[in-house]
Order: structure tokens, then sequence, then C-alpha cells
């Protein structure tokens, strides 16, 4: 069954140091997502991604953010300058249609130290 | 601000019981609502999604969405102590590209 594969699983990084999560979305998708969920909190929306462009992005998705689809199959996300906040786990998720399901991958556990 | 709110539990049922997981949601406009069941330290994993009013069976599972009244319904039904998790309620609220999740019931199944 096609699913939404990440890497690294786990990633430690210092403080100001510059991080890029990986995602393979399902091959067929055209909506590409990341999320995040801090350790006892919500998942929460950070930035869409629609036609080699973003479609929309969240508050928390400020300079330090950005998203890239280099080859038509890769999807990243680069964080610039981690900060200690930034400890959570990032779910890419990727959907055929705007309104259809969304499918996540195993998540990219962030820790800054 | 779009919310989507969940009673955070537990909700704890014995084995065989039927569990009812409740969600609301202040969006009235909303078109599209999805069931993620979440382990400790896992990612969301889809198990049911309505677009329209009424219920939705899928095995052991049913949604159920009332957009008059904003609400969003999952019954497990025989639940077993693997169906033990956190569930996500999510919406896609309309003209949007996101998800926005509540915080999640976490379920107990008592063997």
């Amino acid at each position: 069954e096609p699913e939404v594969t990440q890497t690294p699983s786990h990633q430690v990084t210092q403080m100001g140091q510059e991080v890029i999560l990986r995602c393979v979305p399902i091959s067929n998708h055209l909506y590409f997502y990341w999320y995040r969920q801090i350790l006892g909190q919500k998942v929460e929306f950070l930035v869409s991604f629609y036609n080699n462009e973003i479609s929309e992005k969240s508050e928390i998705f400020d300079d330090q953010f950005s998203v890239e689809r280099p080859d038509g199959s890769n999807f990243t996300l680069k964080i610039r300058s981690t900060k200690l906040e930034d400890s959570a786990m990032y779910f890419c998720a990727s959907k055929t249609d705007i309104n259809t399901e969304a499918f996540f991958g195993q998540g990219t556990r962030l820790t800054v130290v | 601000q779009k919310e989507v709110e969940q009673n955070s539990g537990p909700l704890s049922v014995p084995e065989g019981a039927i569990a009812s997981l409740n969600c609301t949601y202040s969006d009235r406009v909303s078109q599209s609502f999805f069931w993620y069941r979440q382990y400790s330290g896992k990612s969301p994993e889809l198990i049911m999604s309505i677009y329209s009013n009424g219920d939705k069976e899928d095995g052991r599972f049913t949604a159920q969405l009332n957009k008059a009244s904003q609400y969003v319904s999952l019954l497990i039904r025989d639940s077993q102590p693997s169906d033990s998790a956190t569930y996500l309620c999510a919406v896609n609220p309309d003209s949007s590209y996101k998800l926005i999740f509540g915080s999640g019931t976490r379920l107990l199944v008592r063997p």
C-alpha cells in the first residue's frame, strides 16, 4: 500500500543550526503538507504546497521556515536557525485533492539542544 | 479563530462495549471531516472521512455528522484493547487547504 515516508525518524541539532526534514509523498498525490506536534499538544498546520508553490501557511511558518519540492518526488522542510521551541514531531502529509483524505508520514522527531 | 473541540478524556470502556467519541467545530461552512487515531509517539492514522449529514459505517466504526449542530462523532463497536489510543477529530474549513485538529480524546479499553 502506498505510504508517505519521512527521513530521518529522529534528528538532534544544536540551537542555531539549520535542519532539513525530508518527505516522499504518495506518488499520485498533488497536495503536500507539513504539520507539527509539540509534545502533549495538538497537531498544528504549518504549510501547504500545491502546483509548486505555497498555497497556505500558518503564523508559525515564519521566515525561518521554507519548503521545497526539488525533484518531483521529495518534499522538504528547512528550518534555517533552529530554536529550542522548534523541538517537536514534524509530520508530512499528502492528498489527491483539496477536500480529500490526508495521509501522514511516520514523522520526524526534532530535538533542539 | 476556527476551532475544533474534543473532550480530552480519558474515556474508559470495557472490552466489547461501544465507545462514543464527540467533536464540535466552529466554522459553520466546513465541508470535510475526518477521524484519525494516534498511538503514543506515532503519526495520525486515518480511520474515517465524512462529508454529508448522517451516518457512515466502515467495519466496527461509524462516523456521524450533523452540520446544523456542528457536531461530528465516532462510534467504535466491540471495542478492543488495541483500540486504546488518542482519537483526533480534524476539519477541513471551506476554501482552505489545511486540516484543523482537535486536541484529541484518549480512549482506554479495559480487558
